[in-house]
């Protein structure tokens, strides 16, 4: 187990709804990544967050966005729901970047259904 | 743009057998260079990285990545497979400056024949 939790673990919605999916990061990490791995595919990077603020985003529009809570906890909401949003959406957490050793550790993802 | 390639979708290898999984990257500058296996029901993990130094990276689970910068390539192997290694295998890039803004393959699915 890595330390890194997520939560809810299954969902459905609908389109056009709003999703809020929560990520722990493991203890003594202050960085967050957040990907997207729709079925068949590897991960695309979404964001990253440090410190609270967002340090670097992937090809993702703005409907994508994301928080950072002081205790390094992060969320990631999704407006307007697609059908091509269905995914696993992946957590990961890692050191601060000036001491960071390249090592994200993932939690198990949330996956979504956008019916 | 930086970009990652596993050209193999899917592999099926003998239990036993050896392995190797290739991969070859796209990148100006030598990058930070990643395996990571997924299997079912667990969240992704890092099997071995390479940042610098030695090309030949030994990692866990008894796999080994040779970094060739002449081919752009950093190929996975292991001298016996063993029927809990069927997974997802993912090569993963980052650059330098930020190594933890990893970029993904599309991954090589591993089944073992018994």
């Amino acid at each position: 187990e890595t330390g890194v939790t997520q939560s809810p673990t299954h969902l459905i919605k609908t389109r056009g709804q709003q999703v809020t999916l929560r990520c722990s990061s493991q203890s003594g990490h202050n960085t967050v990544s957040w990907y997207q791995q729709a079925l068949g595919q590897g991960p695309q990077f979404i964001f990253q967050y440090y410190r609270e603020e967002e340090n670097g985003r992937g090809n993702f529009p703005p409907r994508f966005s994301g928080l950072q809570f002081p205790n390094y906890s992060s969320e990631l909401n999704v407006n307007a729901l697609e059908l091509d949003d269905s995914a696993l959406y992946l957590c990961a957490s890692s050191l601060a970047q000036a001491t960071n050793t390249g090592e994200l550790f993932f939690g198990e993802g949330s996956r979504l259904t956008v019916l | 743009a930086q970009s990652v390639t596993q050209p193999d979708i899917h592999i099926t290898v003998s239990e036993g057998a050896s392995l190797e999984l290739r991969c070859n990257y796209s990148y100006g500058a030598t990058p930070y260079l990643f395996w990571y296996v997924q299997s079912p029901g667990q969240g992704l993990q890092l099997l071995l990285k390479y940042f610098s130094g030695d090309t030949l990276v030994q990692g866990i689970k008894g796999f080994e990545a040779e970094f060739k910068r002449s081919q752009s390539s950093f190929n996975l192997r292991k001298p016996s497979v063993h029927w809990s290694d069927a997974a997802e295998y993912f090569c993963a890039v980052a650059p330098y400056s930020s190594a933890s803004k990893i970029i993904f393959g599309s991954g090589t699915r591993l089944s073992i024949r018994p």
